[in-house]
């Protein structure tokens, strides 16, 4: 099993609906979960972090975390062709002073 | 401006040579890291720094070296022993090596190997 899977994609959602982006993992001792995003050619830039359990809302943007489960998801309302974008989810191992990350998830907003 | 400078923007190196890849940041952040990504796929650790002088191998650490005298300075060089450096070089740093830190990122290097 892979530290970090996501499904590559591409997600392809209408202009106006959410995007829903989900990651799983492998350590159940993992702390903070991040989510980047990825434009093409681009480097990636932070969109929202989450350590504990619960939903986190910054704007468009949800972050739900289940250390039960082992998942963390985003959500975009509202999508935008601006979001358009890879998708990547990164966690800070049990006692590892560094992220993994997973391939990422590509995001088609189509009009 | 804060941020992190990765510098060139495109290297292309013959087969054979090594190169260095500059990453410069004015954070004040203690830790820095390197990362490698190839297309298609997610971001792999080379090495990272938390502190001035002293730095760790990441997961694909082989045919790389760097070096941290500095703290806002973190040079990443391929050398001829790295077999297929052709990739999206990433640098970043964070406040701190521990737990919730997040990391930032430069605007990255890409590699060529003609």
């Amino acid at each position: 099993q892979k530290e970090v899977e996501q499904n590559s994609g591409p997600l392809s959602v209408p202009e106006g609906a959410i995007a829903s982006l989900n990651c799983t993992y492998s350590d159940r001792g993992s702390q903070s979960f991040f989510w980047y995003r990825q434009y093409s050619g681009k480097s990636p830039e932070l969109i929202m972090s989450i350590y504990s359990n619960g939903d986190k809302e910054d704007g468009r943007f949800t972050a739900q975390l289940n250390k039960a489960s082992q998942y963390v998801s985003l959500l975009i309302r509202d999508s935008q062709p601006s979001d358009s974008a890879t998708y990547l989810c990164a966690l800070e191992q049990t006692a590892a002073s560094k992220l993994t990350f997973g391939t990422g998830t590509r995001l088609q907003v189509t009009l | 401006d804060g941020g992190i400078t990765q510098s060139p923007k495109y290297l292309f190196r013959k087969e054979g040579q090594n190169v260095t890849l500059s990453c410069e940041q004015n954070l004040n952040h203690d830790a820095m890291y390197w990362y490698r990504q190839d297309p298609g796929q997610g971001l792999r650790l080379i090495y990272y720094s938390q502190i001035v002088n002293d730095f760790q191998k990441g997961d694909i650490a082989e045919g790389y070296s760097v070096s941290r005298e500095k703290k806002e300075s973190f040079p990443l060089t391929v050398t001829s022993a790295q077999k297929n450096p052709t990739a999206f070089y990433l640098c970043a740093s964070s406040t701190s090596g521990g737990p919730t830190a997040t990391q930032y990122f430069g605007p990255g290097t890409r590699l060529t190997v003609l």
